[in-house]
């Protein structure tokens, strides 16, 4: 069974600092790895996906990579704001989920960025 | 956005009543899925469907049902409520290829009193 893991569990740092988030998963068959980002509250908004095939994906400020041998992906987030404090998610879709296609996710890094 | 939609946003519900959750998508989308989040738990699948009529049970499928009549209507049935159910519901859709992203509706949070 596929597992998740996101290490820190929270992270404080002060406007403008460069950060990694971490992501770790058991079982490397997978299609693809996203990044999510959830406000309290609300819903899940998709980040970034990368597929199974690429090392790392782009998207402003925000930066994924992918190592699938090794089971890791880091968010690397440039020049932090006080807009970026959220709880960022990482989810894997398992090949051996089959049919279901389904995700398995992290329990998430709270990051709370500091004016 | 996505166009996924969730309903209600939010309700209040008795012990052992039936209760309703409905995802709508405008995406044409073949997967969607059911996930609730609780603290401690994150997120975990409850039911998904692969296609119209065609549904599946996730990890957490016990005290649930649901069903797809049309594509872009995703029913998820609480057939007695308990405690334990109360909790933050998200529906999710997909298509099908690896390239393809997930996306969230806005979650509808469930109290069962």
């Amino acid at each position: 069974k596929q597992e998740v893991t996101q290490i820190p569990a929270a992270l404080s740092v002060p406007e403008g600092e460069n950060l990694v988030l971490n992501c770790s998963f058991t079982d490397s068959a997978i299609y693809n790895l996203q990044w999510f980002r959830q406000d309290p509250g609300k819903g899940l908004t998709s980040l970034l996906l990368i597929q199974s095939s690429q090392r790392e994906q782009t998207s402003g400020r925000l930066n994924a990579s992918l190592d699938k041998s090794s089971g890791r992906s880091t968010l690397y987030i440039a020049a932090s704001q006080p807009g970026d404090s959220a709880t960022y998610l990482c989810a894997v879709r398992d090949i051996s989920s089959g049919s279901a296609r389904q995700l398995t996710f992290g329990s998430g890094t709270q990051l709370t960025v500091l004016p | 956005d996505a166009g996924i939609t969730q309903s209600p946003r939010h309700k209040v519900t008795e012990t052992g009543t039936p209760v309703t959750l409905r995802c709508h998508q405008t995406e044409n989308h073949r997967y969607m899925y059911w996930y609730r989040q609780d603290p401690g738990h994150g997120l975990r699948l409850i039911h998904y469907s692969y296609g119209v009529k065609d549904t599946d049970k996730g990890e957490v499928s016990d005290g649930y049902s649901v069903s797809r009549s049309k594509t872009e209507d995703f029913l998820l049935t609480l057939e007695s409520a308990t405690s334990s159910q109360t909790s933050v519901y998200f529906c999710a859709i997909s298509g099908q290829g690896a390239r393809t992203e997930a996306f969230f509706g806005q979650g509808t949070r469930l109290t069962v009193v």
